[in-house]
């Protein structure tokens, strides 16, 4: 069965504090990996795709890294702003090309 | 630009009533989705939809029915109301599999 795990389920961080979120799965067919942020009360904001073990994407104080296992999400000197729930979600070719998405990582960054 | 946009944004039921939830998307695409987030679940699918006229059941789809009757539209229906399907939905589109998913803010249902 695909599965699709992050950790931690929460991590707080003093601003400034650089640190990571894991995104691991195991499926078969990998066919992308998404990343979105997610605000309270807000839907998910899509951040970046990855396609193939390897690639890297960066966005301002965010890069995304893939391997054939797992995906990391490295902030870098985080800013209270940076607060939100960070999601990931593969595509493979089990799965009916439907979204498989994890639990996601609530991020506090404290001033 | 307004994106994907979704009504109502909350809504109070009572079990055995009837819905519809409402998704509109402004960005010409193919494809739009159904899902539905619980805590500690995660978001899953509930249907989904390829293209004016299709429809297709996802993970969760029980007790849902949908309607694509226009390119922009995607409908989302509840017969009969349910406790269990107490949840957060959100409706996204994009141009298609591979591409990113555009969400909205999501309906907050209640069912008592």
């Amino acid at each position: 069965e695909d599965q699709v795990t992050q950790s931690p389920e929460a991590l707080r961080l003093q601003e400034g504090e650089s640190s990571s979120l894991n995104c691991s799965y195991t499926v078969s067919g990998l066919r992308g990996l998404f990343w979105y942020r997610q605000d309270p009360g807000k839907g998910p904001e899509f951040l970046f795709t990855l396609y193939s073990a390897g690639e890297e994407k960066e966005k301002e104080r965010l890069k995304a890294t893939l391997t054939k296992k797992e995906s990391f999400l490295h902030i870098t000197a985080p800013k209270p702003e940076d607060s939100a729930t960070y999601l990931c979600a593969v595509l493979n070719n089990n799965a009916g090309n439907m979204l498989t998405f994890g639990g996601g990582t609530r991020l506090m960054v404290k001033p | 630009n307004a994106g994907v946009t979704q009504t109502p944004k909350f809504r109070v039921l009572k079990t055995g009533q009837s819905m519809t939830l409402l998704c509109a998307q402004d960005m010409n695409h193919e494809y739009m989705y159904w899902y539905r987030q619980d805590p500690g679940m995660g978001l899953r699918l509930i249907h989904y939809s390829v293209g004016e006229g299709t429809t297709a059941k996802g993970e969760v789809p029980d007790g849902y029915n949908v309607s694509r009757l226009k390119k922009q539209n995607f409908l989302l229906g509840l017969e009969s109301a349910a406790p269990s399907q107490t949840s957060v939905y959100f409706c996204a589109s994009s141009y298609s599999f591979h591409q990113p998913q555009h969400f909205g803010d999501g309906t907050r249902l209640s069912i008592l």
